[in-house]
């Protein structure tokens, strides 16, 4: 009975390293989204999924973050040369309608990035 | 721009008292006001949503437009409540996004 999966867990790397997290969302759910949070703060936005294509990116800090959704289900959220800012969870949500406004986000339990 | 304030960063109360959480919210349209609450060890989830007018473990909240809140209440306090709360915005277009707030510390002591 599977909820919002994202692996790893636990990503450890240094700063300047490429690395790629991973989202996989409830079977059916069209809608899919990235968040960032950093200690002691709610969660950011970073982009949204509307089946294949990004809807919204604007929450993408800079071109150093990439999010692809190649067949509109899982999702992996691309960081090159990383920096220590960096460190964060990243949250995965996805929701069965295209809006947040009339249905719920279903959170996976994050992806925390440290890097050294 | 659509933007949460939450202006506290953690509550402690006695089990028994009343809580309330206070949310303020800037967005120039009508928004969508949600409240997500994370319990230790758990993932983000729905706690309530303004629209659907509802009471989820004893907490209500209400959109007051005249003053841009959206604070959650609870009239007596349950350790169980012990939890990590976020405000949470949404605009009424298509593609909206989820905006929260930095979140609160509701510390409910027995």
């Amino acid at each position: 009975g599977a909820g919002v999966s994202q692996t790893p867990s636990n990503k450890v790397t240094e700063k300047g390293k490429y690395v790629e997290l991973r989202c996989d969302p409830i079977s059916g759910h069209t809608a899919l989204y990235w968040y960032r949070q950093s200690l002691g703060q709610g969660p950011e936005f970073l982009i949204y999924f509307q089946g294949t294509g990004a809807a919204d990116d604007s929450g993408l800090p800079n071109d150093r973050f990439f999010a692809v959704r190649p067949e509109g289900s899982v999702s992996t959220l691309k960081i090159q040369r990383t920096e220590r800012g960096d460190s964060a969870v990243y949250l995965c949500a996805s929701s069965p309608r295209g809006t947040v406004n009339t249905g719920e986000l279903f959170f996976g339990e994050g992806s925390r990035l440290t890097v050294l | 721009a659509q933007r949460v304030t939450q202006p506290e960063k953690l509550l402690s109360v006695f089990k028994g008292a009343p809580v309330e959480l206070k949310c303020n919210y800037s967005y120039s349209g009508s928004p969508e006001l949600f409240w997500y609450v994370q319990y230790s060890r758990q993932r983000l989830q729905l706690l309530l949503r303004h629209i659907s007018r509802e009471s989820i473990k004893g907490f209500t909240a209400d959109l007051n437009k005249g003053e841009t809140s959206f604070h959650l209440k609870k009239p007596f306090a349950q350790e169980e409540d012990s939890a990590m709360y976020y405000c949470a915005l949404s605009g009424t277009g298509a593609n909206s996004k989820l905006t929260f707030g930095k979140g609160i510390t509701l510390s409910v002591r027995p």
